[in-house]
This record gives structure tokens, C-alpha cells and sequence, in this order.
């Protein structure tokens, strides 16, 4: 069974940092691109960043570019979400998810349960 | 760049048919047919329902229907039931090969 675990969520203050993790079991994890997705009170899904199933290639939204960093550690099947110079915008509940592709389609088949990060003073 | 558009609530009654508009540029959903549906309930992640416009996965009922006119992409649902309320999000293949969500569209059953 697939399962994406995420931990280290929490209230942080602004221009603090904060951490997130995602354990991933049930599938080969350094064969997928995986993703961080967040999700504003009461608002749509947005993209956050990417990183390789290697971890050699990573892309981030412009909103979070220069802050946050994505990484991955293939021998603990565990992504991570490093975010610096934390705003009240980046208040969000954050999502990993797993890639599924086929050429240039690509979308999320799993995905966490969701971690609720609150910058605020 | 700008989310895609989609309506910010619909609502039918059981038994019922209704269909969610996902608008873009001809730039993302308008260039390619890798436009993706998915379904989150209160407090949940979301689910895919629909992937490369009109697919669905295994395991989702065939009330679920997409389709795609220029660049503007539909999510039908038909036979509405109770359990079909919930938030529905489109996201569309973009050229910087990076995928734009639209603001969700919250279906309410009656």
C-alpha cells in the first residue's frame, strides 16, 4: 500500500523557518518526481516545487523561489521541504504528492495528508 | 502566472447532471490536452478523477466526464449523489513543464 507521511508543520514567526518531511512507503521512491503543493484557507491548489526521482533537477513557484528549498534522501525514502524567510502568505496547509508520467503527462496519484503551516507574530 | 478560472460554486440536486468550466490561455490548457481533475472532501487530500482531459483512473465511476473546446476544459458529473459534494480542482500542463491549478469550484448537492 502507498502511503506519503508527512510531519513538521506547525506556527512559525515571520521571517522564521520551518521544515517539512514526507515518508514515502509502498513504491520505489527514487523512481518519482515527487511535489510540494500547498493550499491557502478557503483557496485553490498551488504549485509549490518539484524535485527528480535522482533529486538532481528541482523547480520552484515564483512566489517561493530564493526561500524554499526541496531535497530528498533516496535511502530513507523521505522528501523534505526546507522554507526560510517565512511570510503570512506562505500560510497554507502544504501537501507532498507522488508524480505519475507518461511522456509529458504527468499528475499526482498519492498524496499526504496534509501539514498546516501558520506564519503569524 | 494567473490561476486557471473556474466558478467559484455550483449546485444540483441527486440525479441531477451539472458541469464545471476550467478556463485558461492557449498557453496551458489551450496548448496541450494535459488537463487533470481532481476531488478533495473537507479535510482530505485531493483525488484525481480525470487526467489527460477525458480519462479516468481505474476505480473512478463513469459519471465523472471531462472533455476540452478551445481553452476552456469541462468536468461533468452526472447522476449527482450526496457523496459527489465536495471542492473539484483543474490543473493543466503549462510550457515551463510545471503543472497550473485553477481557485477550485465547491459543488454543493441540494
Amino acid at each position: 500500500e502507498v502511503q506519503l507521511l508527512q510531519s513538521g508543520g506547525g506556527l512559525v514567526q515571520p521571517g522564521g523557518s520551518l521544515r517539512l518531511s514526507c515518508a514515502v512507503s509502498g513504491f520505489t521512491f527514487s523512481s518519482y518526481a515527487m511535489s510540494w503543493v500547498r493550499q491557502a484557507p478557503g483557496k485553490g491548489l498551488e504549485w509549490v516545487s518539484e524535485i527528480s526521482g535522482s533529486g538532481g533537477s528541482t523547480k520552484y513557484a515564483d512566489s517561493v523561489q530564493g526561500r524554499f528549498t526541496v531535497s530528498r534522501d533516496n535511502s530513507r525514502s523521505t522528501m523534505y521541504l526546507h522554507m526560510n524567510s517565512l511570510r503570512a502568505e506562505d500560510t497554507s496547509v502544504y501537501f507532498c504528492a507522488k508524480y505519475h508520467c507518461s511522456g509529458s503527462s504527468c499528475y499526482y496519484d498519492y498524496w499526504g495528508q496534509g501539514a498546516q503551516v501558520t506564519v503569524s507574530s | 502566472q494567473p490561476a486557471l478560472t473556474q466558478p467559484a460554486s455550483v449546485s444540483g440536486s441527486p440525479g441531477q447532471s451539472i458541469t464545471i468550466s476550467c478556463t485558461g490561455t492557449s498557453s496551458d490548457v489551450g496548448a496541450y490536452n494535459y488537463v487533470y481533475w481532481y476531488q478533495q472532501h473537507p479535510g482530505k487530500a485531493p483525488k484525481v478523477i480525470i487526467y489527460d482531459v477525458s480519462n479516468r483512473p481505474s476505480g473512478v465511476s463513469n459519471r465523472f466526464s471531462g472533455s476540452k473546446s478551445g481553452n476552456t476544459a469541462f468536468l461533468t458529473i452526472s447522476g449527482l449523489q450526496a457523496e459527489d459534494e465536495g471542492d473539484y480542482h483543474c490543473s493543466s500542463y503549462t510550457s515551463s513543464s510545471t503543472p497550473l491549478f485553477g481557485g477550485g469550484t465547491k459543488l454543493t448537492v441540494l
